[in-house]
């Protein structure tokens, strides 16, 4: 089965400054996705970023980055310049594949606070 | 442009109470799961279906029922409440097929907090 680790509970960055959450993953597949979650306080889970395991390159979006090793089985995120509206729990999620009923898989998350 | 909408946000049961979580998405989704969300567990998957009347099981069926008559809807049952079904409850739906697409990501409804007593 597909495990998502996230080995920071809580992390803690200054306004305008750059901080990277930590995912490891196991799995056997060749062919899957990726994804990091955003989760503030209203609840609603937001799509932050998602990496095809196919794609060398990695994904960004705006101030949204990862680094995703996909032999070592990591895909961080980095945030930068960040923002008081940045503060949330984030996810980082597995998928495997296309084919119908493949479930996305969650860490545990990381709350990340930001101090202004 | 309504996307997943879950109702009620917020309820109250005593044990052995029985209640029905509704979901519905206007986009014309083929894919609707519903997870639980419990502290410090991220979320976790109850059921799913891939279209109008096919359902299945995910990580964490038991004490719930899902049927799918539409493609719009997507009901989750819990028969007899239990405490330990304390927790947030999110429907999610996606496109389906489109092989390497990268455009079939969840799309999530703002979720049902739901207390058992």
């Amino acid at each position: 089965a597909q495990t998502v680790t996230q080995s920071q509970p809580e992390m803690s960055v200054q306004e305008a400054e750059t901080v990277t959450l930590s995912c490891t993953y196991d799995t056997s597949e060749s062919d899957y996705y990726l994804f990091w979650y955003k989760q503030p306080p209203s609840r609603q889970m937001i799509l932050v970023i998602r990496q095809e395991a196919y794609k060398q390159q990695n994904a960004t979006e705006n101030r949204f980055s990862v680094n995703f090793q996909k032999a070592a089985k990591s895909f961080s995120l980095k945030i930068s310049d960040s923002q008081l509206g940045d503060a949330a729990m984030y996810f980082c999620a597995y998928r495997r594949g296309e084919a119908a009923g493949n479930k996305l898989t969650f860490g545990g998350g990381t709350r990340v606070l930001v101090k202004p | 442009n309504a996307g997943v909408t879950q109702t009620p946000k917020f309820q109250v049961l005593k044990t052995g109470q029985s209640m029905t979580l509704q979901c519905a998405q206007d986009m014309n989704h083929e894919y609707m799961s519903w997870y639980r969300q419990d502290p410090g567990m991220g979320l976790r998957l109850i059921h799913y279906s891939v279209g109008a009347g096919i359902t299945d099981q995910g990580e964490v069926p038991n004490g719930y029922n899902v049927s799918r008559s539409t493609t719009e809807d997507f009901p989750l049952r819990l028969l007899s409440a239990a405490p330990s079904q304390t927790s947030v409850y999110f429907c999610a739906s996606r496109r389906m097929g489109q092989v390497r697409s990268g455009a079939n990501v969840l799309t999530f409804g703002a979720g049902s907090r739901l207390t058992v007593l």
